[in-house]
């Protein structure tokens, strides 16, 4: 499975932009990026998933460099309910694979907006 | 309803007791994932299914943890002789399949005294 790595915690402030970088060295071909925000209480939620380039959907960017062995995640002018713990990860979406490998989290980034 | 649901919401058992957590996936939904959080930490997987079949089983800890999904919908997991080390937020996920995105369920909190 490709570990992830991404920093503990990032802060910021409401109206920034906010950019979450996830390393994922041994990446397989195979392999899709997802991203998933989590409030306290709720279960994880999907917000994102690419394989190459840039992805964008209404909530979020997702940046893959070529090399494919790391990712960001920005969020453009956050706000307050932004503030979540971020998980990158990384799995096939192939049938041949498990449910396992489709989803393993790392700990998370936790992003505190501030006022 | 729209999302993922699982009862309880809340659970408080006793060591030593047998506990059912059950999980409602979103209709027509073949994938169905457990996963369970401890406190700061990422959801750890257990168990997943496709259709009544489980896939994937790895995750389970030990022999004490058991899941069905009888009609390939509702799917419950058991918890025999619970132990403190049990308690955690149980997650519930499902898919259209396997390459869709997940959506998960609220959780259920469990708690062994």
């Amino acid at each position: 499975l490709a570990k992830t790595t991404q920093p503990i915690s990032m802060d910021s402030y409401e109206g920034q932009e906010v950019n979450i970088t996830c390393s994922h060295n041994n990446i397989a071909t195979n392999d899709y990026i997802t991203w998933y925000q989590q409030f306290p209480s709720q279960g994880p939620r999907f917000i994102i998933q690419g394989y190459k380039t840039k992805v964008t959907n209404e909530v979020a960017s997702l940046f893959i460099p070529a090399d494919r062995k790391s990712s960001t995640l920005s969020l453009p002018r956050v706000s307050l309910s932004d503030t979540a713990v971020y998980y990158c990860l990384v799995g096939s979406r192939t049938s041949m694979d498990t449910g396992r490998r489709a989803l393993t989290f790392g700990s998370g980034t936790r992003l505190q907006v501030q006022p | 309803g729209a999302g993922v649901s699982q009862t309880p919401s809340n659970k408080v058992t006793e060591k030593g007791k047998y506990v059912e957590l059950r999980c409602d996936p979103i209709s027509g939904h073949t994938a169905l994932y457990w996963y369970r959080q401890s406190l700061g930490q990422g959801p750890e997987f257990l168990i997943y299914f496709q259709g009544t079949g489980a896939a994937d089983d790895s995750g389970l800890p030990n022999d004490r943890f058991f899941a069905v999904r009888p009609e390939g919908s509702v799917s419950t997991l058991k918890i025999q002789r619970t132990e403190r080390g049990d308690s955690a937020v149980y997650l519930c996920a499902s898919s259209l399949g396997l390459a869709d995105a997940v959506q998960f369920g609220p959780g259920t909190r469990l708690t062994v005294l």
